[in-house]
């Protein structure tokens, strides 16, 4: 069965502070990965995902991820936060089985950024 | 871009009533899917459901839950009789075959 570790629970910033979410996985096949993003109130929006290739992949609002295959991480990385980052962010692992996916989600981290 | 509408947004019912959640799939999938996060834990997958059957279900979804596609549009999740711990976040999603999931943005459901 597939699993999804984040590490940290609760992160706060200041802004323009350099942000790094940790996400490591356990799935026995192929992987498809995601980070997932909810702003207080709102409903989960896709920030980025990996399916193969380029293992740095870009997303919106200026964050990436870094697929690490040797260590079964994805990491979520952004250079400068701002204060509109403020929110949860959830990586997750995608599995297919005859063509609906089933998508399990990490614990989440809460982010806060502190003007 | 398309969206996932759920309605309503919160819903509140009693203990022991019925209670049926609603989501409008983005119209060109064929997958569709229910998850649940209760406050402060992660999101968990319930159900999922395609050509008209359940594919897939989670422990969670006993036989008080049910889900089901009234008509081309639609696709609701039906409590049947709600208990205290059902209160969480619902949300439904919907994909195409081999893309990624589109995620509602969610009914809270709280059980008084």
């Amino acid at each position: 069965a597939q699993s999804v570790s984040q590490h940290n629970h609760h992160v706060i910033l200041s802004e323009a502070a350099s942000l790094e979410l940790g996400c490591n996985y356990s799935y026995g096949g192929t992987v498809n990965l995601f980070w997932y993003v909810q702003y207080p109130g709102q409903h989960l929006q896709l920030l980025l995902k990996y399916f193969s290739g380029d293992p740095l992949v870009k997303g919106i609002k200026g964050f990436e991820a870094e697929f690490i295959k040797s260590k079964f991480s994805f990491n979520l990385r952004k250079p400068s936060v701002q204060w509109s980052d403020t929110a949860e962010y959830f990586c997750a692992v995608n599995s297919y089985s005859g063509g609906y996916q089933k998508v399990t989600f990490g614990t989440g981290t809460k982010l806060q950024v502190i003007p | 871009e398309p969206e996932v509408t759920q309605t309503p947004s919160h819903q509140v019912t009693q203990m022991g009533q019925e209670v049926i959640l609603r989501c409008v799939p983005i119209s060109n999938h064929l997958y569709f899917y229910w998850y649940r996060q209760i406050l402060g834990q992660k999101v968990e997958f319930l159900v999922s459901f395609y050509n008209n059957e359940i594919s897939e279900k989670s422990e969670i979804f006993d036989d008080q839950f049910s889900v089901e596609r009234p008509d081309g549009s639609n696709f609701t999740l039906k409590i049947r009789s709600t208990k205290l711990e059902d209160s969480a976040m619902y949300f439904c999603a919907s994909s195409e075959r081999g893309q990624y999931t589109f995620f509602g943005q969610g009914t809270r459901l709280t059980v008084v």
